[in-house]
Order: structure tokens, then C-alpha cells, then sequence
């Protein structure tokens, strides 16, 4: 079993629609959830990060924790072309380190 | 804020050659740096765990002699890959771990190398 599992996509939705990203991870110690967007031949940048169970909003963004079930989400509202991208969910690890643990990326295209 | 730079931001060498990578935090201090490859259309691979001042800790199935990490201060990592062949050929790519009390202590990355081994 991955530790951090996404669906790899492609996630296609209209602009303006809502879109939504799952991730479930395996280790239940984890404490710190990532989001990271990737556009094609560039590096990943941080959208978001979330510690507790519940939303989280950040502008367009809302990152939506569970851990009781092991997933997080994120959700991208009004979705605009520039959106399309590989979404990155990270899991922080609670060994040595404090390393990420990235999930595979879902790849989103919103079409106009 | 939280800006780590990456150079060169690409390179194409000649096999058996080596080849460094400088990732710089520019803004922060950042005790912990991380070692990323890419390989087209997959996901990030962590290559290695890099401590100020001490010795990086490899993933599994990462030579680390072949890719030697040296994190010399508190705002620079270096990867040097030795005798590098075209299977060396990837995106690599760093990030810097912002552990001050006032940060998120969240992962930056840098914007990549590309290196393309001949």
C-alpha cells in the first residue's frame, strides 16, 4: 500500500466549476498536510498547508482535513485555465527528519 | 518571503562527468534541505535529507557516493553528481525546511535543474 495515494487524473472540469482533489494516507501519526501545485517543467509551490481536522480556506482554496479517515482534500473554487496543473499532496512523516511524503499528483485541466 | 534558489537551473554535460548543484535559501535559514529527482511524468523522488553541519541521510537505492551532498551553512546545500550518464538525466530539484518559531515550518522549493547528461 502507497502511503499517500492520489487519483493520478485527469481531472477535467469547465471553468468557473468547482474542483475537487482527494488524497488518503496511510500513516495515522501524521500531523502536517500539504498541497503543492506543479505546473509542466517547474518545480512544486506550496498552495496550502493544514494541521487540523476541519476546512481551511485560503481565497479560491479550501483544504478539508479528516483524519479520523485519513483523507484530505482540496478544493478549487471558480476554477480559471491558469488552474491546470498537477496537484501535490504531501504528508508530513513523524519519523526522523520530518520528511514529505508526496503522493503521486493528480493532474487537473480546466477547459474553458 | 521563503524564496530558495537553484543553480544552474540547467545543464548538459558529457558522460563521466560531474556536475553541482548549489540550492540557496534566500531568506531564511534552513537547518534541514531535501534532495529531489524527477523523472518525466512522474512524481517527486526524495534522493536525500541534508543536516547543517552533518552528514545527508540517502534514501534507499540512492548511491551516495554517486551523489554527494554537502550542506556547508545555514542557507546552502550542494549535490554533486558524480561521473554522471545519460541515465542521470532529470529534473532535480531542492527544498529548504523553514524551521524559525515564527514560520509554518513548511517545505520551499527551489526552481530546479535541469541536467541532461550526453
Amino acid at each position: 500500500q502507497k502511503e499517500v495515494e492520489q487519483n493520478s487524473g485527469p481531472l477535467s472540469v469547465p471553468e468557473g466549476a468547482i474542483a475537487s482533489l482527494n488524497c488518503t494516507y496511510s500513516d495515522r501519526g501524521s500531523q502536517s498536510f500539504f498541497w503543492y501545485r506543479q505546473y509542466s517543467g517547474k518545480s512544486p509551490e506550496l498552495i496550502m498547508f493544514i494541521y487540523s481536522n476541519g476546512d481551511k480556506e485560503d481565497g479560491r482554496f479550501t483544504a478539508q482535513l479528516n483524519k479520523a479517515s485519513q483523507y484530505v482534500s482540496l478544493l478549487i473554487r471558480d476554477s480559471q485555465p491558469s488552474d491546470s496543473a498537477t496537484y501535490l499532496c504531501a504528508v508530513r512523516s513523524a519519523g526522523g527528519y520530518n520528511k514529505l511524503i508526496f503522493g503521486a499528483g493528480t493532474r487537473l485541466a480546466v477547459h474553458p | 518571503g521563503a524564496v530558495v534558489s537553484q543553480h544552474p537551473s540547467w545543464v548538459i554535460c558529457k558522460s563521466g562527468t560531474s556536475v553541482k548543484i548549489e540550492c540557496r535559501s534566500l531568506d531564511f535559514q534552513a537547518t534541514t534541505m531535501f534532495w529531489y529527482r524527477q523523472f518525466p511524468k512522474q512524481s517527486l523522488m526524495l534522493m536525500a535529507t541534508s543536516n547543517e553541519g552533518s552528514k545527508a541521510t540517502y534514501e534507499q537505492g540512492v548511491e551516495k557516493d554517486k551523489f554527494l551532498i554537502n550542506h556547508a551553512s545555514l542557507t546552502l546545500s550542494t549535490l554533486t553528481v558524480t561521473s554522471a550518464h545519460p541515465e542521470d538525466s532529470s529534473f532535480y530539484i531542492c527544498s529548504a525546511r523553514d524551521k524559525a518559531p515564527h514560520s509554518t515550518d513548511t517545505q520551499y522549493f527551489g526552481p530546479g535543474t535541469r541536467l541532461t547528461v550526453l
